[in-house]
């Protein structure tokens, strides 16, 4: 059964760090990942997604790379901005559903 | 930009008692989810529908559960008689292709009392 794992479980950064945040999974049969974030109370919004025979997306100032045979991704943001605090979640598919981490709660502090 | 809308945004019932929560997937996408989400916990998935048929579902989507898409926008989850652990966000999900990007909807969150 695939186990996705997300470390830290919550980040306090200074506004203007660059940060990593972590993401494994235990079975690298998947077809893509994707990143998600959450708002308190809120819905998933799509950040990225990378297919299985992509290395990284960008988008803006998020960078996410894939490493199918090591088990791994890893969401960096440049820059960090207060309004980039929320929970990050990664989720896999291995059989066209995703499944989720528990997430990274980052906060940006001005 | 389109999205996938969600209602009712809070519902809450008795024990016992039937839900349907509503969703309205973006217009051109073919494959369409339910997800959940206990406070506090994962996200979980419970079932996916394609072509007017349920495609998988998870250990979680028992009889008590069923779904449906009743015309060309609307896709339905209802719960036959809720329980108190059924209180959750439960969140609508759809795309285009079936190993595309899934878009969510904002979610509806249920209280069983």
């Amino acid at each position: 059964k695939q186990e996705v794992t997300q470390i830290p479980a919550a980040l306090s950064v200074p506004e203007g760090e660059n940060l990593v945040l972590n993401c494994s999974f235990t079975d690298s049969a998947i077809y893509n990942l994707q990143w998600f974030r959450q708002d308190p109370g809120k819905g998933l919004t799509s950040l990225l997604l990378i297919q299985s025979s992509q290395r990284e997306q960008t988008s803006g100032r998020l960078n996410a790379s894939l490493d199918k045979s090591s088990g791994r991704s890893t969401l960096y943001i440049a820059a960090s901005q207060p309004g980039d605090s929320a929970t990050y979640l990664c989720a896999v598919m291995p059989n066209y559903n995703l499944f989720f981490g528990t997430g990274t709660r980052l906060t940006v502090i001005p | 930009e389109p999205e996938v809308t969600q209602t009712p945004s809070h519902q809450v019932t008795q024990m016992g008692q039937e839900v349907i929560l509503r969703c309205v997937p973006i217009s051109n996408h073919l494959y369409f989810y339910w997800y959940r989400q206990i406070l506090g916990q994962k996200v979980e998935f419970l079932v996916s529908f394609y072509n007017n048929e349920i495609s998988e579902k998870s250990e979680i989507f028992d009889d008590q559960f069923s779904v449906e898409r009743p015309d060309g926008s609307n896709f339905t989850l209802k719960i036959r008689s809720t329980k108190l652990e059924d209180s959750a966000m439960y969140f609508c999900a759809s795309r285009v292709a079936e190993a595309g990007e899934l878009f969510f909807g904002e979610g509806s969150r249920l209280t069983v009392l």
